[in-house]
C-alpha cells in the first residue's frame, strides 16, 4: 500500500543554519510522483517541487535542495541557511499513474521552527 | 491571477446541523479535489471531481457527506447531521493539464462541531 512517512515530527534552529527534512515513501507502482508542500501559520498549502519517479536529478532552487533517491525511497529537502520565513509545516505527498484520480498522499508533516 | 477560493472561511455548527461548503478553483482548472485534515496530520483525500463528474471518493466520505460540481466549475461539499468527529479543515485543490500536475489549495474552511 501506499504511504509517506515523515519521522520528524517537529525541528528547531536557530537562523542560518542548514535544517533537512526526511521524506520515505512506499508504492508499488514503477511511475510516481513526489511532492513538497510548505503550510505556513496562515494555513495554506503553498506547493514547492514535483518529482518523477523517473528523474533522480538532485535539484536547487535558492536555499532549497532536495534530494531524490530512488534505492532508499526518499525524498529528502535541504534549507540551506534557514530564515524566520521558514518555519512552516512541511508535507511530503505521493502520487502514483496508477491511481486515476493522482489523489495526493501525504505524510503527517515536519513543523521547522526557526528561532531568530 | 486568483487562486483557490473557498467559503466560508471558519464555520462553527452544533452536532446535528448540516453544513455546506463551497469551493471555486482556479479559472479553467478541469481537476478539483477535497481533502480533510485533522490538527497535527497531513490531509487525507475525500473525494475529486474531473469537470462535473465525481470520479472518485475515498472510503472517509460516509453518507452523511456528499460533493458536487455542477457544470465543471464551482463544487459544495455538504455534510448532513454533523458530528463532533467531523471537526477539521476542509480543503479543496484544483489543478490542470496533465493528472500529475501540481495541485493548487486553498484556505480551507475550518469546521467546528460543537
Amino acid at each position: 500500500a501506499q504511504k509517506v512517512t515523515q519521522a520528524q515530527t517537529e525541528i528547531s534552529v536557530v537562523e542560518k543554519e542548514d535544517v533537512t527534512l526526511d521524506c520515505v515513501y512506499e508504492t508499488r507502482d514503477t511511475t510516481y510522483y513526489l511532492f513538497w508542500y510548505k503550510q505556513p501559520p496562515s494555513g495554506e498549502l503553498v506547493f514547492l517541487i514535483r518529482r518523477n519517479s523517473f528523474d533522480e536529478q538532485n535539484e536547487i532552487s535558492g536555499r532549497y535542495s532536495w534530494n531524490f533517491q530512488k534505492s532508499t525511497s526518499s525524498f529528502n529537502f535541504t534549507i540551506t541557511a534557514s530564515q524566520v520565513v521558514d518555519s512552516a509545516v512541511y508535507f511530503c505527498a505521493l502520487s502514483e499513474e496508477g491511481d486515476s484520480s493522482y489523489k495526493l498522499i501525504f505524510g503527517s508533516g515536519t513543523r521547522l521552527l526557526v528561532r531568530p | 491571477d486568483t487562486g483557490v477560493s473557498q467559503n466560508p472561511r471558519h464555520k462553527i455548527t452544533k452536532r446535528g446541523q448540516n453544513v455546506t461548503f463551497r469551493c471555486d478553483p482556479i479559472s479553467e482548472h478541469n481537476r478539483l479535489y477535497w481533502y480533510r485534515q485533522t490538527l497535527g496530520q497531513g490531509p487525507e483525500f475525500l473525494t475529486y471531481f474531473q469537470n462535473e463528474a465525481q470520479l472518485e471518493k475515498s472510503r472517509l466520505l460516509s453518507d452523511r457527506f456528499s460533493a458536487e460540481r455542477p457544470k465543471g466549475s464551482f463544487s459544495t461539499l455538504e455534510i448532513q447531521r454533523t458530528e463532533q468527529g467531523d471537526s477539521a479543515m476542509y480543503l479543496c485543490a484544483s489543478s490542470l493539464g496533465q493528472p500529475y500536475n501540481e495541485q493548487f489549495f486553498g484556505p480551507g474552511t475550518r469546521l467546528t462541531v460543537l
